[in-house]
């Protein structure tokens, strides 16, 4: 079965302090990957995805980036943090098959505390 | 501009009675549906999903219904649990090849034993 880790669960980090949120799938290949954040009170807003090794497609424009380095590896990075960053980073899994209706599984999620 | 939306932030039920949470979408190319389930602290479950081509789909306890023509779905679990306490959110999809999916801002269900 397939399995999908994050860390760290919590992370408190300093503005201006730089980010690496790691994720992790086992059990499948060639998955899509995804980020998400969820700000508080607020719903999921997707970041990154990607849909094989060095391809990644940004959503929405900010301090963040990611890379993919290996098949079923995907990291989440920023080089200087804001106080905005704060909030639920989850990171998700899909079959990433052509044809196949998307169904996205998520990780346990990293709280960061931006101060 | 939303394409998904809960209009319901929260709910409040009776255990064992029916819970009814609601979503609404703007965008006619969305042709696949999923709910999932948010505990705090923890990451989505995806629940149960729906196609188009379908107007209901049921797994145990939970189904979810979609009306294409009113743009509206919604997902029924009887009978409720407390352990249903949760926040829920609906999920869009357009179609086979689009690997994104939309979610709404969620609906917090507490269940009151």
């Amino acid at each position: 079965s397939q399995t999908i880790h994050q860390w760290p669960a919590t992370l408190v980090q300093p503005v201006g302090s730089p980010l690496s949120l790691e994720c992790t799938v086992e059990g499948t290949s060639n998955p899509n990957l995804y980020w998400y954040r969820q700000a508080a009170g607020r719903g999921l807003q997707l970041l990154f995805y990607s849909i094989g090794i060095d391809q990644i497609s940004s959503e929405v424009p900010q301090n963040l980036s990611a890379s993919r380095p290996q098949d079923r590896q995907f990291i989440l990075s920023s080089k200087k943090l804001l106080l905005s960053d704060s909030g639920f980073y989850l990171c998700a899994w899909s079959v990433g098959l052509a044809g196949v209706r998307e169904t996205q599984y998520f990780g346990p999620g990293t709280r960061l505390l931006v101060l | 501009d939303q394409q998904v939306k809960q209009n319901s932030p929260s709910l409040s039920v009776q255990e064992g009675r029916i819970s009814i949470l609601n979503c609404d979408y703007t965008n006619s190319m969305f042709d696949y549906f999923l709910w999932y389930k948010k505990y705090p602290a923890e990451g989505p479950t995806f629940l149960i999903s729906i196609s188009s081509i379908k107007d209901k789909n049921e797994d145990g306890r939970f189904t979810v219904f979609l009306n294409k023509s009113a743009k509206h779905l919604s997902l029924h679990i009887v009978p409720s649990q407390p352990g249903d306490s949760a926040v829920y959110f609906c999920a869009a999809n357009s179609g086979a090849g689009s690997y994104q999916l939309t979610f709404g801002k969620g609906t917090k269900l507490s269940v009151i034993p």
